[in-house]
Parts: structure tokens; sequence; C-alpha cells
């Protein structure tokens, strides 16, 4: 068992351009949730997924940032135009159904955004 | 909002020493879980416990729970180099059917010293 699989692990991209962020769960895990992490702060949650479905994308800031879990693949973050205050790293975790909140959280190893 | 604050910011300590880390928090919750985070790497789950719960045990972790105080310390035992990471806790929310979504705190580091 893989774990969760986050790709890239590093990111580097210019003000304005796109950043894709890949997330695979572990296997059996239909639940997706995203949390960035700012510098010297705790992880922040941003959005919740199951397969084609957005359940809870409450933290997400309003524009330019999306999320995807779609049947095939892997669950995708997607920033627009990114701005210098995007840099983070940007962690996924997964969980079966329901017991995440039970038994806790498996997380990837994170993509570390730069924007220059 | 809830939140979860860690203390201290930074620990310390000589290799089989404990160590213990606070947290708090604000509002009611289902569970409290505890995560460490080596430097660059991601978050791995260490234990659980759940608010109806006042004291669990893993190895050489021992975590206690306190609602009445919205406290939970972690104590780690005989403590190791390997151990050196960031320790945060994370709280989920009852009511809502949110409790998906976990608050975390902004950590403790902990330095142990061969």
């Amino acid at each position: 068992n893989a774990g969760v699989m986050q790709n890239p692990r590093h990111l580097v991209r210019r003000r304005g351009q796109e950043a894709r962020l890949r997330c695979s769960p572990m296997k059996g895990h239909s639940h997706v949730y995203w949390y960035r992490q700012l510098p010297e702060e705790g992880l922040k949650f941003m959005v919740y997924l199951q397969k084609e479905n957005i359940i809870d994308e409450s933290g997400m800031p309003k524009e330019r940032f999306s999320a995807e879990f779609p049947k095939e693949g892997p669950s995708i973050l997607r920033i627009q135009q990114v701005v210098r205050g995007d840099s983070a790293a940007y962690f996924c975790a997964s969980s079966p159904p329901g017991l995440g909140a039970n038994y806790g959280y498996t997380f990837g190893s994170g993509t570390r955004l730069t924007v220059v | 909002s809830q939140q979860g604050e860690e203390d201290p910011q930074a620990l310390s300590i000589q290799e089989g020493e404990n160590a213990t880390m606070n947290c708090s928090y604000k509002t009611s919750i289902n569970n409290l879980q505890w995560y460490r985070q080596n430097s660059g790497r991601g978050l791995v789950h260490l234990i659980l416990i759940r608010s109806n719960e006042r004291e669990k045990h893993s190895g050489r972790l021992r975590v206690t729970l306190d609602t009445s105080k919205k406290s939970s310390s972690l104590l780690i035992t005989a403590s190791r180099a390997a151990d050196t990471a960031s320790y945060f806790c994370a709280t989920d929310a009852t009511g809502g059917g949110s409790n998906y979504k976990l608050t975390f705190g902004k950590g403790t580091l902990l330095t142990v010293n061969p």
C-alpha cells in the first residue's frame, strides 16, 4: 500500500501561471481532503471531495482555486494565475468513507509551491 | 471558530528525557488528534482521543484530554533523536455534520538532542 501520493513534491511557478497539484488517495479510500500550510502556521482546511463530488469547499479562496476528484485518476487542486501569496505547502489527506473523523487521516508528503 | 493552540512553541530536550506538549481549543469537539511532521515532510497520525476519553496510550505516547478545560497534552517518554519533529493537535467540530474538517494549531517544534 503506497499511501497517499502527491506530486510534484516541489513546484515553482512564475506569477500569473497555473499550478496543478495531484493527489492519489490510499487504496480503498474514496474521500480526499486538501489542506494548505503557510510558513510557521498550522494546516488550514480547503476542500473535501468524494469521487465526482465536492462536498465542502468552504476553505477554498473564492477565485482562482478549484478542485476536482474525477471518477478515474487523482484528485487535482488547480490554482490559476498564481500570486506570491499562494506560496505554501499543500497537503492532501484521504480516508475511507465516514471513518477519518473516528480513526484519523492519512496525509501525503505534500507539494511545496513556490511562486516567483 | 475553534482553534487548536499548542504550547510551548518550541521545546528542546536531551535524549532520554520526557517531552510534554499542550494543546488548547475553544469549542466542543468529537475527537482530538495528534500528528507529527518531520521537517519538509507530510503529517503522520499519532493518536486520536475521543471526547469521552480522558487518557490514551500508544507505545511511548500518552495523551490526556480535559474537556472541561478544553485542553489536551501529549507526553513522549524516553525521547529519542528521531522524535525531533513538529507536533500538531487537530480538533474536529461537533454538530453541523462537518466533523471531517480538522482545525490545526501552529504546532510545537520538539528538538531532541543526542
